[in-house]
């Protein structure tokens, strides 16, 4: 199955600031997803990326304050956008294969002070 | 919309003694979603622990089993005898299986020595 590589692992920003999660997959993979997770609470999709097109965002994320970019079919970005202490969360990207199997990095823990 | 509960936060078990984690399922997009189990150990990201996509199947591995009860809308995590290398992470999902895993808060499981 594929792999999923997330960086960074963590990492601490001042609010108003920006800043860029990576994801690169092993093998290529059709569609990525991204998720956050707030402490003891459920992961909820943000997002679907797939190569080529715009991100298709779940009710509640927006394009200008959690773009997505899919460059290539092994590669995505999330990026946060003026991030205030309400976004630090866990953010996975996840990938699923041709059938119904699931893969997820192992997550960027954000801390927004 | 979909949803899953986990209505254990934290269970803490004895080394060797069995252990239930319970999980329920409602389904309003589609009757018979596919069904997960997927772990977090420490320092790790998602990996998938079992998954069943037939109502009334059994689904296992590494000691773990998990019954698709589409009376009950339960899929009950079950083990018989738990190691201390099981103490993790446990998230119980469903997917429509379009695009979307809807998860629970999951239930942070600590095996005792």
């Amino acid at each position: 199955s594929v792999l999923l590589y997330q960086k960074p692992n963590r990492d601490i920003c001042q609010s108003g600031t920006s800043l860029k999660i990576q994801c690169v997959a092993d093998s290529q993979v059709v569609s990525m997803f991204w998720y956050q997770q707030f402490q003891e609470q459920s992961l909820m999709l943000m997002a679907t990326a797939n190569e080529g097109s715009e991100a298709t965002y779940e009710s509640g994320f927006t394009k200008d304050k959690f773009p997505i970019s899919r460059p290539n079919l092994t590669f995505s970005t999330l990026t946060v956008n003026n991030a205030r202490p309400g976004d630090s969360s866990i953010y996975f990207c996840s990938s699923r294969d041709g059938g119904s199997d699931y893969t997820f990095g192992s997550g960027t823990r954000l801390l927004v002070i | 919309g979909d949803s899953v509960t986990q209505t254990e936060g934290q269970v803490t078990v004895s080394e060797s003694k069995s252990l239930i984690i319970n999980c329920t399922y409602s389904a309003t997009s589609i009757a018979y979603p596919n069904l997960f189990w997927y772990v977090r150990y420490p320092g790790e990201g998602l990996q998938l622990l079992l998954k069943v996509i037939t109502a009334g199947q059994k689904g296992s591995s590494r000691g773990f089993e998990a019954t698709y009860n589409k009376e009950t809308t339960s899929f009950h995590l079950q083990k018989a005898s738990v190691q201390e290398s099981d103490s993790a992470v446990y998230y119980c999902a469903l997917s429509d299986m379009g695009y979307k895993l809807t998860f629970g808060t999951g239930t942070s499981l600590l095996v005792d020595p």
